[in-house]
């Protein structure tokens, strides 16, 4: 039974570029969470959501940043026009209702 | 708005010697208590959770404490083996389950054999 899986693992991008993160979750779960880790800070909850449903994204900023769960495929995160302060680890995770969580190995991005 | 701080940002423990992380919060809503340990270059697994119902919560070689006066709690690990060594994340949550999930900024826990 694979965990969480997220790719890419790192990903580089200049300034003013796009990111999109993907995330899928463990078998069985529909509910999948992204948190974001700056430097030398703690996991901050972004948006949580379930298939074709944005639950929660009172964490995710207001511009740039946008989250999608489709029916079939992945979860994607996409961050439109990064800057170097977007430079982070996110980590997707996942759940079977709102039980505990399961992490992914993060996605590492880079802006240049 | 750091409502879970831990302010240890890293330990050195010998090997065979009890290990402990505290953590502190600022949330008295706060009812459910997790730690999570995370190796580098990998997501955060889970450790071990408390309710705010107990104080005292226990899984092997794991104990999590709770202090709910003094809006505290502490992980101890013993015997403290070199495989414990990671970063340790405190994580705490109210009303709304895993997606008001607030964490600390972790510790990173070395244990020298």
């Amino acid at each position: 039974n694979a965990g969480v899986m997220q790719n890419p693992r790192h990903l580089v991008r200049r300034r003013g570029q796009e990111a999109r993160l993907r995330c899928s979750p463990m078998k069985g779960h529909s509910h999948v969470y992204w948190y974001r880790q700056l430097p030398e800070e703690g996991l901050k909850f972004m948006v949580y959501l379930q298939k074709e449903n944005i639950i929660d994204e009172s964490g995710m900023p207001k511009e740039r940043f946008s989250a999608e769960f489709p029916k079939e495929g992945p979860s994607i995160l996409r961050i439109q026009q990064v800057v170097r302060g977007d430079s982070a680890a996110y980590f997707c995770a996942s759940s079977y209702f709102t039980g505990e969580l399961f992490f992914g190995e993060g996605s590492r991005l880079t802006v240049l | 708005d750091q409502q879970v701080k831990q302010n240890s940002p890293s330990l050195s423990v010998q090997e065979g010697r009890i290990s402990i992380l505290n953590c502190d919060y600022t949330n008295s809503m706060f009812d459910y208590f997790l730690w999570y340990k995370k190796y580098p270059a990998e997501g955060p697994t889970f450790l071990i959770s408390i309710s705010s119902i107990k104080d005292k919560n226990e899984d092997g070689r794991f104990t999590v404490f709770l202090n709910k006066s003094a809006k505290h709690l502490s992980l101890h690990i013993v015997p403290s083996q070199p495989g414990d060594s990671a970063v340790y994340f405190c994580a705490a949550t109210g009303v709304g389950g895993a997606n008001n999930l607030f964490f600390g900024t972790g510790t990173r826990l070395t244990v020298i054999p």
